[in-house]
């Protein structure tokens, strides 16, 4: 199984939005609901920020949304704070009943 | 609210058996509800998932690994483990446990990680 593709950064003014793209096939992210995004700071654990392409879990800020075309999903984050600056992950359920992970993007907050 | 902590050795040398622990507290690995996982992490990379066993015992891995790889559940301790035999330099990774969602196949609470270095 191939990871999904991400772009390796992107980068943001505080207040700006900015997009991340996941892109993967008919076999993952095209065919299941259950694409999920992961905020992790250098040191620390992976934190889930959406799940089923577009929730959120409790605690996350109203600023992290998700959506999914075709093969590939999205996360937005509006407002840029400096906080948000992190990698960022995202993972798809598969057709043969496993996982696979996105190769991350480094989000820089200019 | 669940926390899970991974243990096990820092350091290996090459051929050895990988033996990590991941001991859950604040939910019961029986109850049924979630696929109890775990994921690696190479310095620097990205993530990859290593396999999950269910409350049931039933287990599922990665193709990549499943001819090394063994996960085994303890009810009574409320542990999970990981056996990953004959390991090379390639295997050096963070190894997380993560407790996924049965119904959304997200990976919800991470433990923090354990730094394993395969070296001679």
């Amino acid at each position: 199984q191939s990871a999904l593709t991400q772009p390796a950064s992107v980068s943001g003014s505080p207040g700006q939005s900015i997009t991340i793209s996941c892109t993967g096939t008919s076999s993952d992210v095209g065919g299941y609901k259950y694409v999920s995004w992961y905020q992790q700071h250098p040191g620390r654990a992976p934190k889930l920020m959406i799940f089923d392409v577009n929730n959120r879990p409790s605690g996350v800020s109203n600023r992290f949304s998700g959506s999914k075309s075709g093969n590939t999903a999205s996360l937005t984050i509006s407002g840029l704070q400096a906080e948000d600056e992190s990698d960022y992950y995202c993972s798809s359920y598969t057709s043969s009943s496993t996982w696979v992970f996105g190769g991350g993007t480094k989000l820089t907050v200019l | 609210q669940v926390q899970l902590q991974e243990s096990g050795p820092g350091l290996m040398k090459p051929s050895q058996t990988l033996s990590l622990t991941c001991t859950v507290s604040g939910d019961s690995i029986s109850s049924g509800s979630y696929y109890w996982n775990w994921i690696r992490q190479t310095p620097g990379k990205g993530l990859e998932w290593i396999g999950y066993i269910y409350s049931s015992g039933g287990t599922y891995y990665n193709p990549s690994l499943r001819s090394r790889l063994s996960i085994s559940v303890d009810t009574s301790k409320n542990q999970f483990s990981l056996d990953l035999r004959s390991v090379t330099a390639a295997d050096t990774a963070f190894y997380y446990c993560a407790r996924a969602s049965y119904w959304s196949k997200n990976f919800d609470s991470w433990g923090q990680g354990t730094l394993v270095t395969v070296s001679s």
